[in-house]
This record gives C-alpha cells, structure tokens and sequence, in this order.
C-alpha cells in the first residue's frame, strides 16, 4: 500500500517568488491537512481539506491557500515568498478527516533565498 | 485555542534503560493524543495514540498514560535501543480533522550504546 507522497522532495526559491506543492494521499484517504515545520515554532496546522472542501485553517497569512482535487491530490500555495516560509512543509492523510491515525508523508523542504 | 508543552527537549539515556517524555495540554476538550516519532529526513510517524476514555495504552516496549484531571499525559519506553533514537512529539486534539493537531515542541531522544 502506498504511503503520502509529496513532491517535490526539495525546492529553492527567490523571495517574492510563488511556490506549489502536491501531496498524493493514501489510496481511499479524503481528508488532507498540511502543517508547517521549522525550528522555531515547531509543527504548525496551515490548513484541513476533506472532499475538496478547506474545513479550517490555523493562524497564518493569506498568502497560503491550497485546493483539493476530485481524486484526494492537494496542493498548496505561498505566494510572495519571504525568507520566513523557509521550512519543511508536511501534509497528512486520514481515511474519514479526524485526526486519529494521520499518516505523513516525507515532507517537502523549501528554502527561500 | 490548545497549548501542548513538551518536556524535556533533550533526553539522552544509556541503552537499556527506560524512557520517560511528559506533555501537557491546556484545553480540556480535547481527548485524542497521538505520539509521534520522526527520523532524520522523514515525516512523523504514528507509534502510538490514547484516546480520553482510557488510562493507559500499551504496545511492546511502548506505553503512554493519561492524566485527564491534571490535564497531562507521559510517553515510556523501555529496554531502549540504538534505534529509539530520534525525536518524539506529543500532540493533542478534540478528536475532530477540521482544527489539525496541536503538537508539543518535541524531545530529542539519545541512546548512548
């Protein structure tokens, strides 16, 4: 059975440039979270999608958004990237959107620049 | 909103001996605390979760307790070896996917051969 996948594994960026990245839920999983890892704060919840609807979405600036897909695949977006938003970004997936039993993925680290 | 503190953020033990991570939450509401462990350069991995209704859980060398009236709950892991090593975040929620989990700041677990 395959795991969340993410890609890409690695990214550079210049600041004020925009980035997306995909995450690939386990087969039959709807609900996708993303969550934010750096040093500093730690992981932090971005936001919750389930049946391509965002349920939710924790404390962080417009300029994150993400979407989902008829088939589970999310993305996510930062636009106007700032040296802040380097970081390892995670997404999660659950079979029915609870939180019990998230299966990660590797993560995708980017580095702004 | 919740409020997890992780303690101690380093650990190092001699191989063999046992393990102790200690977290407290802040919002009563919750009632879903999940374990992660996460290697070097990959995501969190699930190890074990309690759920509000059960006092204590265990799986092999790991166990985790609840405190639901002191509002903490505590990781233990025996007869460690080399590969425990890693770090380990507690983190807590009302059970429901929409609000994410709220993680702790994690602990870096040492095992010294």
């Amino acid at each position: 059975k395959a795991g969340v996948t993410q890609t890409p594994r690695y990214l550079i960026k210049t600041r004020g440039q925009q980035v997306t990245l995909s995450c690939s839920p386990i087969s039959g999983h709807r609900s996708v979270s993303w969550y934010q890892q750096t040093p500093g704060q730690g992981l932090q919840f971005l936001f919750e999608y389930f049946s391509e609807t965002q349920r939710n979405k924790g404390n962080f600036p417009g300029r994150f958004s993400g979407r989902q897909f008829s088939n589970s695949r999310s993305e996510m977006n930062v636009s106007t990237l700032e040296l802040g938003d380097s970081a390892l970004y995670l997404c999660a997936s659950s079979l029915v959107g609870t939180a019990y039993g998230y299966t990660f993925g590797s993560g995708t680290r980017l580095t702004v620049v | 909103g919740e409020n997890v503190e992780q303690h101690p953020s380093t650990l190092s033990v001699q191989e063999g001996d046992s393990a102790v991570i200690k977290c407290t939450y802040s919002d009563s509401a919750s009632n879903y605390f999940p374990w992660y462990k996460q290697e070097l350069g990959k995501g969190p991995q699930l190890i074990i979760d309690i759920r509000s209704n059960v006092g204590e859980k265990k799986d092999q060398r790991i166990a985790v307790t609840l405190n639901k009236t002191a509002k903490h709950f505590s990781l233990h892991i025996t007869e460690t070896q080399p590969e425990d090593s890693a770090v380990y975040f507690c983190a807590a929620s009302d059970g429901g996917g929409a609000d994410g989990l709220t993680f702790g700041k994690g602990t870096h677990l040492i095992i010294q051969p």
